[in-house]
């Protein structure tokens, strides 16, 4: 299947910093990401929908200026933690469709973010 | 949006017993459902699908059927081991456009 590659996998940082996420589909094109925050034992939330080349649609509920979100090409999505605060630690994970109908999902990895 | 309910939350079977997972999605534009199995601190996997076209779809040990009229599908696991414990998890989603998921089912398969 198609590999969907996510880096960092960890990250910690000081509450008031910024931290960037990369998600990258390497051996196909995703016009469109998808962003989930995963908490212990829970469920997978959809953040955002990441649009290559336009504007990110994200779910309600979910901070614009707080969760930034660049699809600049067809193969990359960032997602970028601004200002975080010790409430912003969880696991985010990206996705990418793939497939005959673009319905195949091919997650990332994941990035467990710290916020100290 | 669509909003996708999972039962039951946690699930313990003795191996070679079966194991069925429940899921509702509301919105009836929905016509594509995967099921999802994520290991301990690893990626979602795709271990099966059904587009709602079809009411039944099987793969060796796991199994999925859909009643498009009620907006409920399930996961049938037969003959379970203990490599099946997971966190399952499933989905609805439009053509590929937007993934909900469910709340997960944490399997464990008893040896």
């Amino acid at each position: 299947g198609a590999v969907v590659s996510q880096h960092p996998s960890r990250v910690i940082c000081k509450s008031g910093t910024s931290v960037k996420i990369e998600c990258r589909s390497l051996d196909f094109q995703a016009t469109t990401m998808f962003w989930y925050r995963q908490f212990p034992k829970k469920s997978l939330m959809l953040m955002a929908t990441s649009n290559e080349g336009s504007k990110a649609t994200y779910e309600q509920g979910v901070e614009k200026d707080k969760f930034l979100i660049n699809h600049a090409s067809l193969t990359l999505s960032t997602l970028t933690v601004t200002s975080a605060h010790p409430e912003d630690s969880s696991f985010y994970i990206c996705s990418a469709p793939s497939g005959l109908r673009n319905e195949k999902l091919f997650f990332g990895s994941g990035t467990q973010l710290s916020v100290l | 949006g669509e909003n996708v309910e999972q039962h039951p939350s946690t699930l313990s079977v003795q191996e070679g017993d079966s194991a069925v997972i429940k899921c509702t999605y509301s919105d009836s534009a929905s016509n594509y459902f995967p099921w999802y199995k994520q290991e301990l601190g690893k990626r979602p996997q795709l271990i099966i699908d059904i587009r709602s076209n079809v009411g039944e779809k099987k793969d060796q040990r796991i199994a999925v059927t859909l009643n498009k009229t009620a907006k409920h599908f399930s996961l049938h696991i037969t003959e379970t081991q203990p490599e099946d414990s997971a966190v399952y998890f499933c989905a609805a989603s439009y053509t590929g456009n937007q993934f909900y998921f469910g709340t997960g089912t944490s399997l464990t398969v008893i040896p």
